[in-house]
This record gives structure tokens, sequence and C-alpha cells, in this order.
């Protein structure tokens, strides 16, 4: 059980262009979803915490126009990469919560890899 | 602001020997927990431990947590080549809102 999945895998597109990424979790309602940041070799870094229904909550620094979140349902949150560029080739992985949660666990994504050309 | 950092950066280590990672972070926290990431793979949770607990075992994983000191380790037994991998440290901070902060990360090299 609790399995998270990403689509795409892997995209690749022209600067300028629009991306989306999109987090599910298949056996569980995810009423918290987190979008995270990882530079190669380098750590997670928190973009935004999305709950279901409700805007999503920006960590400081990230812009809310270029990464947007929707999180439509309990089972399905969307990234959206605005106006693409070089510099927001990256992996972005998501993670989800269920609630109840005793432990806190977070259920992780296995990732996309964006890279802008 | 990422608030763990963890040592080493990078292991390397014989199959069958152990691997010892530590991590720091800043804050007050509910728990702690760490992770593995096999290359450019997503992340797979190892253990959570509790801000009230000191020590906790998972098959040949073991943590420990100090408080007053803001420190944790991961230690992990009879090591194989399939862990090798990086192993993060994540906090969630006391009234943080379930948000976890992440460490720098430790790369293992277990070679045969």
């Amino acid at each position: 059980g609790a399995v998270v999945s990403q689509h795409p895998s892997r995209v690749i597109c022209k600067s300028g262009t629009s991306v989306k990424i999109e987090c599910r979790s298949l056996d569980f309602q995810a009423t918290t979803m987190f979008w995270y940041r990882q530079f190669p070799k380098k750590s997670l870094m928190l973009m935004a915490t999305s709950n279901e229904g409700s805007k999503a909550t920006y960590e400081q620094g990230v812009e809310k126009d270029k990464f947007l979140i929707n999180h439509a349902s309990l089972t399905l949150s969307t990234l959206t990469v605005t106006s693409a560029h070089p510099e927001d080739s990256s992996f972005y992985i998501c993670s989800a919560k269920s609630h109840p949660n005793p432990y806190n666990e977070q259920f992780f994504g296995p990732g996309t890899r964006l890279t802008v050309l | 602001s990422q608030q763990g950092e963890e040592d080493p950066q990078a292991l390397s280590i014989q199959e069958g020997e152990n691997a010892t990672m530590n991590c720091s972070y800043k804050t007050s926290i509910n728990n702690l927990q760490w992770y593995r990431q096999n290359s450019g793979r997503g992340l797979v949770h190892l253990i959570l431990i509790r801000s009230n607990e000191r020590e906790k075992h998972s098959g040949r994983l073991r943590v420990t947590l100090d408080t007053s000191k803001k420190s944790s380790s991961l230690l992990i037994t009879a090591s194989r080549a399939a862990d090798t991998a990086s192993y993060f440290c994540a906090t969630e901070r006391a009234g943080g809102g379930n948000k976890l902060t992440f460490g720098t990360g430790t790369q293992l090299k277990v070679e045969l």
C-alpha cells in the first residue's frame, strides 16, 4: 500500500513552454501533498505544500506564478512549470500524506526529471 | 532553509562492514526520519524516530537520536552492495506544519 506515482518520469521541453507534472496517490486519499525540487547530488528543497481544495502554501523564494500547483482531488496534485527556462531543469519529487496518519509518514513519488533546452 | 547537515558527505566501505552516518539539526523537532535514494530515483522511507525516543531498530538499521545534541545517527550493519545509495535525514520541526526539512545527504558506496 501507500504508493505514489508521478507522470511523466522524464520530460524535455523547449525554453518558454509550460510543463505539467502529475502526482497521484494510488491506494489512499492524500489530504496533503508536498512538492520538492532536487538538484544533482543535492538535497531536497521543499517548494510548496498543497492541501486538497485550498491554495498551496509556497516556501520563501519560490515563485507561485512560476510554479502553479493544483490539488483538485484527494488523489491528484499537479505542478505546472510555466514559461520554463534552462535554470528550471531539475528533479521534481512529490510526496503525499493521508489523514489520519499516526506516524506522520510521507510517501514519495519516483520523481520527474525536467530538462529545459 | 536547509537545517540538516550530514556527515560524512561520502562513505565507501567493503561489503560486510558497518556504515554509520550522522545528522545534525538546529531546531526542536517532532520526529526525525531517514530516507534512502538510489541514483535518479525517488525516496524510500527507512525509519522514523520520535523526539521522545532514543534508539530504534529495523532489520539491519539502527537509529539513535540525541535531542540534547540535536543529532542522530544511522547505522547499517553487515552492509551489502545493494545498500549503495544516498541517505538523507529529514526532520519534522515542532510546530512546523508537518513539513520535512532534509539534510544534505550521505552518499554510501558498498564495494564487493
